[in-house]
Parts: C-alpha cells; structure tokens; sequence
C-alpha cells in the first residue's frame, strides 16, 4: 500500500497563477484533509472532507478550493497564488473524524 | 489560532536520556494525539489518547492526560539518535487542531 500519495513534490508560482495539488489514499478512508505549514509552526487546516461528496472549511480556507473527486481523491486548487500562500502541504486522510490520520509526503510551494 | 501550546519549543538532550514534552490546551476535546515529524518529511502517528483516559502507553511513550488542568505531556524514555524530530500535539474538538511543536535533538 503506498497510503497517502501527492502530488507534485515542488512547484513555483507566479502571483496570480493557478495551480491545483493531487492527494490519493489506497486505505479506503473516509475522511481526508488538507492542512499547510508555515516554517516553525504546526498545521493549519484548511479544508477537510468527512465523507464522499461533502466538504467543509477549516481555520485558514481563504484563498482555496476542494473537490472531493472520489473516496480516494481530494484535490486542492488555488485559484489565483498569492506569496502569502508560499508553504508546504499536507494531504492527510483517516478512516473517521476522530482517529489518527496519516499524512503525506507534502508538496513545496513557493509563491513569487 | 493553534489550540495546543507545546513546551519547550526546543530540547537538546544525550542519547540515552529521558525526553519530556509538554502540551497546553484551551478548550474541551474528544482525544489528545502526538505526532512526530523528520525533517522535510509528512507526520506521523504516534500515540492517541481519550479525554477519559489518563495514561497510555506505547513501546518507549508514555502519554499523561490532565483534563483538569487542560494539559498533557509526552515522555519518550532511553532516547535515541534516532528519535531527533519535531513533535506535535494535536487536539481533536471539531476539527483537529495542531500546536507548534517541540524541536527535539538526541545527540549520540
């Protein structure tokens, strides 16, 4: 099983671009989440999905959408990138909204 | 805003030693985790424990749990190199909220 899957690993951005981050689970989980780093902090969530076909917003959504494609895909979009959005980003998945999660690997997003 | 605060934010410690890391809360919750995160890597799980329960046990982990005082604290005992990480508590009310995490060192 190669649990949480994203993707790309690194990517650069212009302001005002558009780019959208692929996250996959093979651990028929129900719940996924989107989470982002800032250097020296926890995460922050910023969407999460409880279940297929519903999505809700955490603490920092702003600037983001979520498409809950199937029960194993979760994909984040920034419509248009901000440098303020510069950080790393965590997909994460669990089999319910109150037990451990398992993340990935991140994605690296630097915004110029 | 982060829910938990952890303390300290850095720990240089010998291998071998006993590490422990403190956790800080505001409001009620549904269970108290702590994850583990390598450089440039994803977390990991640790450990999870309940708002009814008080202490857990995991291999080298030991969780402590202080509904009262909104508290919790990670013991990692006979540390190694190995265990060098940053180490986050995460509180589960509606939505699981991260602290900013212990930077620990382990040198051999």
């Amino acid at each position: 099983n190669a649990g949480v899957t994203q993707t790309p690993k690194f990517q650069v951005l212009k302001t005002g671009q558009s780019m959208t981050l692929q996250c996959a689970q093979d651990m028929n989980h129900n719940s996924m989440y989107w989470y982002r780093q800032d250097p020296g902090m926890g995460l922050r969530l910023i969407y999460y999905s409880a279940s297929e076909g519903t999505t809700d917003k955490g603490e920092v959504p702003n600037g983001y959408n979520v498409s809950r494609l199937n029960k194993r895909e979760f994909s984040l979009r920034l419509e248009s990138a901000a440098p303020s959005q510069t950080s790393v980003y965590f997909c994460a998945s669990s089999e319910a909204g109150l037990g451990e999660q398992y993340f990935g690997p991140g994605t690296r997003l630097t915004v110029t | 805003s982060q829910q938990g605060e952890e303390d300290p934010q850095a720990l240089s410690i010998q291998e071998g030693e006993n590490a422990t890391m403190n956790c800080s809360y505001k409001t009620s919750i549904n269970n108290l985790q702590w994850y583990r995160q390598n450089s440039g890597r994803g977390l990991v799980h640790l450990i999870l424990i309940r708002s009814n329960e008080r202490e857990k046990h995991s291999g080298r982990l030991r969780v402590t749990l202080d509904t009262s005082k909104k508290s919790s604290s990670l013991l990692i005992t006979a540390s190694r190199a190995a265990d060098t990480a940053s180490y986050f508590c995460a509180t589960l009310g509606n939505m699981l909220t991260f602290g900013g995490g212990t930077r620990l060192m382990v040198k051999p």
